[in-house]
């Protein structure tokens, strides 16, 4: 199956400060999804991005599928920033839309 | 986006009983439902693929009569854990796809923690 690998694991940031996430994967996708997880385990979809450039709000993503890697942007971070942020891709082809993780970047913002 | 719930959300139960969790998609029908298990300070690991009117596709090393799965209904799908031992407990958190070729994007449900003592 793909594999999905993120860097940093672990990242530490003082409030205000802009960080960069990095999703690399192994094959051609169709999917491409970051998400936040909250203190309660819940999933915050952020961005649906298998190509392109999008943006919301302080946030914003880009993957280039060519090169097979995905960048997630925080910028002016907050302390309701933390947690940790999963890269997901699904590989393409097929129709059941199983989703790969990686193993996760954990922010942490100090005020 | 699309809501995906789950319940219940936190379940505490004694080694030997069996276990429920519902996940429904609120505003969207879903043929194709994901139920994904993971431990503390770990990635999600996909467990198995429910679909709609027929059997789940478990993934390598989950058992399948461990963890029943039913999806009945293009709302709901079920997994029950069967006689529940402590290493059973886990955070379990499903996912729906929309129906139909559309948008790719997956929805995640709350999560349900279970605790087996």
């Amino acid at each position: 199956g793909i594999q999905v690998e993120q860097s940093p694991p672990d990242l530490i940031l003082q409030e205000g400060a802009n960080s960069t996430l990095r999703c690399n994967f192994s094959d051609s996708v169709n999917n491409l999804q970051w998400f936040h997880q909250n203190p309660w385990g819940q999933l915050i979809n952020l961005f649906y991005i298998p190509s392109g450039t999008k943006q919301n709000g302080r946030l914003s993503a880009t993957t280039v599928a060519t090169e097979r890697y995905s960048l997630l942007y925080i910028s002016s971070s907050q302390t309701t920033d933390s947690g940790v942020y999963f890269c997901a891709a699904r590989k393409g082809g097929g129709s059941n839309y199983k989703l790969t993780f990686g193993k996760g970047t954990l922010l942490t913002v100090n005020p | 986006g699309a809501v995906v719930s789950q319940h219940p959300s936190r379940v505490i139960c004694k080694s030997g009983t069996s276990v429920k969790i519902e996940c429904r998609s609120l505003d969207f029908q879903a043929t194709t439902m994901f139920w994904y298990r993971q431990f503390p300070k770990q990635s999600l690991m996909l467990m198995a693929t429910s679909n709609e009117g027929s059997k789940a596709t478990y993934e390598q090393g989950v058992e399948k009569d461990k963890f029943l799965i039913n999806h009945a209904s293009l709302t709901l799908s079920t997994l029950t854990v069967t006689s529940a031992h402590p290493e059973d407990s886990s955070f379990y958190i499903c996912s729906a796809s929309i129906r139909g070729p559309g948008t790719g994007e997956l929805f995640f449900g709350e999560g349900s923690r279970l605790t087996v003592l």
